[in-house]
């Protein structure tokens, strides 16, 4: 069974701050992809980021970064600098390699930035 | 305009009425979903649809039924809606290459 765990429910910064959402999963296969979606209070989900399971190289986009470690089964996605924008509900996501779509969805992490 | 819209983005129902919610999409995908999102719970499949004549079950399909009329097209109704039926649902779609899904707005569903 696929299973995704983000523990934290909410985090409050003051903007500058550095802050990493956590996320854990729980795979049996050896194909995945995870994901990260961000929704703003306006309610759309927008998509952020996906990697496959082979690929364990750091990405920085911008000031997002994540890092991917099977060792843990963790995918923990890091906003350098936050800022008020950034206030939104975080989610991470799992799929398995065959089940195109077919996402499973952490509780998701609600950040806010204060000014 | 968005590239996949959700029609009704709110409605506010009453308890036994048979609800339609329906999305469209302009991205030339073949996979659609429906998904439904509570409180603390992230977001739940109600179904999915791989293509027009493809209609598959997801976690907690009970209450719903779909209904791909065409590749772009792909609604989603409560037949007899019931209070634990509110939530915001959203339609996505994803290509069958990459497999990254992409939502539509949300349709916000209250039932009273």
């Amino acid at each position: 069974a696929q299973k995704v765990t983000q523990a934290q429910t909410e985090i409050s910064v003051v903007e500058k701050e550095d802050v990493t959402l956590d996320c854990v999963y729980e795979t049996r296969d050896t194909t995945y992809y995870l994901f990260w979606y961000k929704q703003p209070p306006s309610g759309e989900l927008v998509f952020l980021i996906r990697r496959n399971s082979f690929d364990e190289q750091n990405e920085i986009s911008g000031r997002y970064s994540w890092n991917f470690q099977k060792s843990t089964s963790s995918f923990n996605f890091t906003i350098t600098a936050s800022q008020v924008v950034d206030s939104a509900v975080y989610f991470c996501a799992l799929r398995r390699g065959t089940s195109y779509g077919k996402l499973t969805f952490g509780q998701g992490t609600i950040l806010t930035v204060h000014p | 305009d968005a590239d996949v819209t959700q029609t009704p983005r709110n409605r506010i129902t009453k308890t036994g009425k048979r609800i339609m919610l329906e999305c469209s999409q302009t991205k030339g995908h073949d996979r659609m979903y429906w998904y439904r999102q509570d409180p603390g719970l992230g977001l739940q499949l109600i179904y999915y649809s791989f293509d027009v004549k493809d209609i598959n079950k997801g976690e907690i399909s009970d209450g719903y039924s779909v209904s791909r009329q065409a590749q772009a097209k792909f609604s989603l109704s409560l037949e007899s809606a019931i209070p634990n039926q509110t939530a915001l649902y959203f339609c996505a779609t994803s290509h069958s290459n990459t497999g990254e899904l992409f939502f539509g707005e949300g349709s916000r569903l209250t039932v009273l």
